[in-house]
């Protein structure tokens, strides 16, 4: 099955500097690739997406990037706030895996004021 | 209010003691699943349903069993719970979508159970 895996563990980013989470894929078939933000005590929601059939997508100041060749794919948080502080789970699906989302395990991001 | 509701949303029990955690949702959504979410390995499957009288296994299904009769509902139930099964769970639902693609997952608000 899909394996998805996200480094770094822990980020920990000056406010209004840029923050990046990689996360790596093993399933070549994978064609959905979402970020969802957890909040300290609250349910995971999905903030940006992205399909195989596009390399960028940007909403406001997050943005993905997504490689195919090298199977892996970036979340990017620019001019970050404090309320970004979360952690990010990315995953990965695919058109056979019965809208089973494999998720990574989680970056902890911490925007210092 | 579009929503996924899940109760109870914080539960401590004994070994053994059996329980269900039930999950609804009004947004008409065919698939719905659940996770439990434990410290350092992140979001985990336990089971999915794709639609009603169909359910299947996830990554984690030992020590739980699920049904799904209604569209709007999928509870999950732990028939003799043990310590190991002390966690985060939370049940999510998503439309189902033409070809297999995959929709937004909308998530409850979590269920804390310890078992002691």
């Amino acid at each position: 099955g899909e394996n998805v895996e996200q480094h770094p563990s822990t980020l920990s980013v000056q406010e209004g500097d840029s923050a990046v989470i990689k996360c790596t894929y093993s399933d070549s078939a994978s064609n959905y690739f979402p970020w969802y933000k957890q909040e300290l005590g609250k349910r995971p929601q999905l903030i940006i997406d992205i399909r195989s059939n596009v390399g960028e997508k940007k909403d406001q100041r997050i943005a993905v990037t997504l490689n195919k060749t090298a199977k892996h794919f970036s979340l990017h948080i620019t001019e970050t706030q404090p309320e970004d502080s979360a952690v990010y789970f990315c995953a990965a699906s695919n058109p056979g895996g019965n809208n089973r989302l494999a998720f990574g395990k989680g970056n902890q991001v911490v925007v210092i004021p | 209010e579009a929503q996924v509701t899940q109760n109870p949303r914080y539960l401590i029990t004994v070994t053994g003691k059996k329980l269900t955690v039930t999950c609804s949702q009004n947004m008409n959504h065919e698939y719905m699943s659940w996770y439990r979410q434990d410290p350092g390995l992140g979001l985990r499957q336990i089971y999915y349903s794709m639609n009603v009288e169909v359910t299947d296994k996830g990554d984690v299904p030992e020590g739980y069993k699920v049904s799904r009769k209604e569209k709007r509902n999928f509870p999950l139930i732990l028939e003799s719970p043990s310590p190991n099964q002390t966690s985060l769970y939370f049940c999510a639902s998503s439309f189902g979508l033409a070809g297999g693609a995959t929709g937004e997952l909308f998530f409850g608000e979590g269920s804390r159970l310890t078992v002691l």
